[in-house]
């Protein structure tokens, strides 16, 4: 059974920072791509980070580029998401989900339960 | 930047069929996927690739797509269908793209 377990979420004040984790089982970890995703409170998707299964290509929305950093260790089955100079609007709850894709598509095929952030003074 | 757009709201008949459509330029190279959320819940994706359902959809969701506009067709709408839908592409820079979100109503 696929699972993954997100972690790390907590109240950090603005300008802090926060590391959060994503622990998967249940499947290959080191052959698929994965994302982060956010949702603020009572918001929609927000999609804010893609790695590929080596952790060669990495991408970034623009909200989060050049604060947050992507990062995996397949080693240890986990992926990363290192977030320094929160905001305000990074309050959401951050999930992680695993990519399946193809030249045609990338669709993010099972999340974790997700770990809320909450960024305020 | 690239945008995904979605209704924000659609309501449909119990039993009746309904279409959430989402517009966007990636959607031109691009299929999208479809998402289904319920509250207090994590995303269940429902349509992926051209129009794949993974094990445990039920068959009365199917995906199809035309020019810029993805659309999500739900034939014979249950009150347990009753969620947000969201629609998701990558464009041709590689980022990914969330549609707003469609809030569906079973009457």
């Amino acid at each position: 059974e696929v699972q993954l377990v997100e972690s790390g979420g907590g109240l950090v004040q603005p300008g802090g920072s926060l590391r959060l984790s994503c622990a998967a089982s249940g499947f290959t970890f080191s052959s698929y791509e994965m994302n982060w995703v956010r949702q603020a409170p009572g918001k929609g998707l927000e999609w804010v980070s893609y790695i590929s299964s080596g952790g060669i290509t990495i991408y970034y929305a623009d909200a989060v580029k050049g604060r947050f950093t992507i990062s995996r260790d397949n080693a240890e089955n986990s992926l990363y998401l290192q977030m320094n100079s929160l905001r305000a609007e990074d309050t959401a709850i951050y999930y992680c989900a695993r990519v399946r894709s193809s030249r045609y598509y990338r669709a993010s095929d099972y999340w974790g339960q997700g770990t809320l952030v909450t960024v305020s003074s | 930047s690239s945008e995904l757009t979605q209704d924000p709201t659609v309501s449909v008949a119990l039993g009746q069929t309904v279409r959430i459509t989402c517009q966007g330029d990636s959607l031109r190279s691009y299929y999208a996927s479809w998402y289904q959320q319920k509250p207090g819940q994590a995303p269940v994706v429902v349509i992926y690739d051209k129009n794949n359902r993974p094990s445990g959809i039920p068959d009365r969701f199917s995906g199809s797509s035309s020019g810029s506009t993805a659309s999500l067709t739900i034939t014979g709408a249950q009150a347990d269908d009753e969620a947000d839908y969201y629609c998701n592409s990558r464009d041709s820079s590689g980022v990914s793209l969330f549609g707003g979100g469609t809030k569906l109503t079973v009457l």
